[in-house]
């Protein structure tokens, strides 16, 4: 059975400072996903990988995959507080199997 | 564009009671998606199709049923609801296409 684990779970960080979610899952798949949630709100596209070494860069964010070692990771460069949400990683595989996300607070 | 659309937004319900969440997409896509997102949880698949008349389990498809005869909707039916199905419900559609899913705006249940 397909699991998807984050870590961390939980992420405070402060502003201007650098730091990566790590997201691992259990059988090969070449397709994962990234995505955001803001409170009490639904879920936004941040990211699609589809093959190993690739590398998707949006504003603060990179996000690379490694399908041999079954591992994303989602890069936060110099944080600012716009970027504090929830962020999940979902791996497909048939059908989409999401991480359990990573609450990120970012503080002044 | 109203991509993907719920309703409702809000529901309370008694133990027991049933009822039907809505869910209509208008961009013809054939995949569509109904997940649960307990408090502080990531998505858990309940159940899905790829096209009207084609139905299938997900992770966590006890206590719903669902049904498809249309491409554009994609109702989940509760017909004994229990406390432990208090949570979000989101709907999404898709593409064969290695593409992210659209997600409607969720709807808030909880269940007394």
């Amino acid at each position: 059975e397909l699991k998807v684990e984050q870590n961390p779970l939980f992420l405070s960080m402060q502003e201007g400072k650098n730091y990566t979610i790590y997201c691992n899952y259990s059988t090969t798949s070449d397709r994962l996903y990234w995505y955001r949630q803001d409170p009490g709100k639904s879920l936004e596209s941040l990211f699609v990988l589809l093959s190993n070494g690739a590398v998707k860069q949006e504003g603060r964010l990179m996000a690379s995959l490694d399908t041999k070692a079954r591992l994303s990771t989602l890069h936060i460069t110099a944080a600012v507080h716009d970027l504090s949400a929830t962020y999940f990683c979902a791996v497909d595989l048939n059908d989409m199997r999401f991480g359990a996300g990573t609450r990120l607070t970012v503080k002044p | 564009n109203a991509g993907v659309t719920q309703t409702p937004k809000f529901r309370i319900l008694k133990i027991g009671q049933s009822m039907t969440l809505q869910c209509t997409q208008d961009m013809n896509h054939n995949y569509m998606y109904w997940y649960r997102q307990d408090p502080g949880m990531g998505l858990k698949l309940i159940y899905y199709s790829v096209g009207a008349g084609i139905t299938d389990k997900g992770e966590v498809p006890n206590g719903y049923n669902v049904s498809r005869s249309t491409t554009e909707d994609f109702p989940l039916r509760l017909e004994l609801a229990a406390p432990s199905q208090t949570s979000v419900y989101f709907c999404a559609s898709g593409t064969p296409e290695p593409q992210p899913q659209h997600f409607g705006d969720g709807t808030r249940l909880s269940i007394l």
